[in-house]
């Protein structure tokens, strides 16, 4: 069956310091998400991305983040200046059409030291 | 006014037993739900999507949709230990093109 991968699993850096976190959605789908989930809260829509560029943006998603489709499979997520507040889970979803179901990848663990 | 509300829980039931959760929307043009499970440390796990008024059964699971009470429930039948987890309610917001995650309700089943 297909699904949405992510890497890494788990990521330490250091604050200050840029990360990526990489997604392959399923390979038919169309729309492209990146949500957030800090520890014991709830999970939060950061971007939604269609057609090569952001749909849709939350106010958490400031110019410290940014998202790129390099290659036609690839989905990332880059953090610029990673802040100890950026610490959290970062989940990748995807959808075939808009407004149907969200498949979500296993996600990624980000800790920032 | 958020724009999914669930109460947090925990609920707690006995095997066995019918669990019954809830959750209500802002969104009054909202044309798609979704119920996901998740498990501590783990991604959501979709379990069930509505779209019209009405109930729609998928095994254990019934989802149950009133749109103008702006009302999303799920039922779980036979309640097993295995189905303790975090449930997650999400609505399509045609206002803003995302999908939106109520904080969930944390679902205990006693053995």
């Amino acid at each position: 069956e297909p699904e949405v991968t992510q890497t890494p699993s788990h990521q330490v850096t250091q604050m200050g310091q840029e990360v990526i976190l990489r997604c392959v959605p399923i390979s038919n789908h169309l729309y492209f998400y990146w949500y957030r989930q800090i520890l014991g809260q709830k999970v939060e829509f950061l971007v939604s991305f269609y057609n090569n560029e952001i749909s849709e943006k939350s106010e958490i998603f400031d110019d410290q983040f940014s998202v790129e489709r390099p290659d036609g499979s690839n989905f990332t997520l880059k953090i610029r200046s990673t802040k100890l507040e950026d610490s959290a889970m970062y989940f990748c979803a995807s959808m075939p059409h808009r407004n149907t179901e969200a498949f979500f990848g296993q996600g990624t663990r980000l800790t920032v030291v | 006014q958020k724009e999914v509300e669930q109460n947090s829980g925990p609920l707690s039931v006995p095997e066995g037993a019918i669990a019954s959760l809830n959750c209500t929307y802002s969104d009054r043009g909202s044309q798609s739900f979704f119920w996901y499970r998740q498990y501590s440390g783990k991604s959501p796990e979709l379990i069930m999507s509505i779209y019209s008024n009405g109930d729609k059964e998928d095994g254990r699971f019934t989802a149950q949709l009133n749109k103008a009470s702006q009302y999303v429930s799920l039922l779980i039948r036979d309640s097993q230990p295995s189905d303790s987890a975090t449930y997650l309610c999400a609505v399509w917001m045609d206002s803003s093109y995302k999908l939106i995650f109520g904080s969930g309700t944390r679902l205990l089943v006693r053995p």
